[in-house]
């Protein structure tokens, strides 16, 4: 089965960092970009870059260049969403997703992780 | 890019048909072919129902199709049912970039 495993929910302070992950299993995770979207509570989809596994090549939304930082490590078919200083506006849901065969959609998503930033 | 714009809500009731749109401009959705759906429930990941404009994943009812016209892309649920009542989200992927619609919540009467 594809699917795509994140890392468990966060409760975190205004001004600490924090690293979520994204692990890939039931296809070859170097051949699909793998994307992270945003979602606030009770709010829309918000896309916020994506990542080449095979090459680690990234590419951010304006609204998100700076404030964090897509990485991965093909080795273990896992992507990584990190922040260096957290706001309480980063409170949301996190989800990482995969490209499908031939298409930029993404067709397979995760679960989810829920990042809850205290100020 | 800013955002594609959706209809916040959408009705209708078991049985029929309904139409979401999602509006952008020519130098996106009028150019390119690239425009993806998402069906979401309450408290769960969304999905990909509709991708490329019109080709639905395998395993995807075929009550879900996709179109296109100018600036403008479409999502029509054939034969509404209970289940269908979710948040739906359009999509164009553009290079290396991908936005998102504003997303349309649609009411099953």
């Amino acid at each position: 089965e594809v699917q795509l495993l994140q890392s468990g929910a966060e409760v975190k302070k205004a001004g600490e960092s924090l690293r979520i992950s994204c692990t890939g299993s039931g296809f070859t995770f170097g051949s699909h970009y793998i994307g992270w979207v945003r979602q606030k509570p009770g709010k829309g989809l918000e896309w916020m870059g994506r990542i080449d596994p095979t090459d680690s090549y990234t590419s951010y939304s304006p609204s998100f260049q700076g404030h964090v930082t897509i990485s991965a490590d093909r080795s273990i078919s896992t992507a990584y969403l990190q922040w260096s200083t957290l706001k309480a506006s980063d409170t949301a849901i996190y989800y990482c997703a995969k490209t499908g065969e031939g298409t930029d959609a993404f067709d397979i998503w995760g679960q989810g992780t829920m990042v809850t930033v205290s100020s | 890019q800013s955002a594609l714009t959706q209809p916040p809500s959408v009705s209708g009731s078991p049985g029929q048909s309904i139409t979401i749109s999602c509006t952008g401009t020519s130098a996106d959705v009028g150019s390119y072919t690239s425009v993806s759906w998402y069906q979401q429930h309450p408290d769960k990941a969304p999905k990909l129902i509709v991708f490329d404009v019109t080709y639905r994943p395998s395993g995807v009812s075929n009550r879900f199709s996709g179109s296109k016209s100018g600036n403008t892309a479409s999502l029509t649920i054939s034969g509404l049912q209970p289940e269908d009542e979710a948040d739906y989200f359009c999509a164009i992927h553009i290079i290396d970039n991908t936005v998102f619609g504003g997303g349309t919540k649609v009411t099953v009467l």
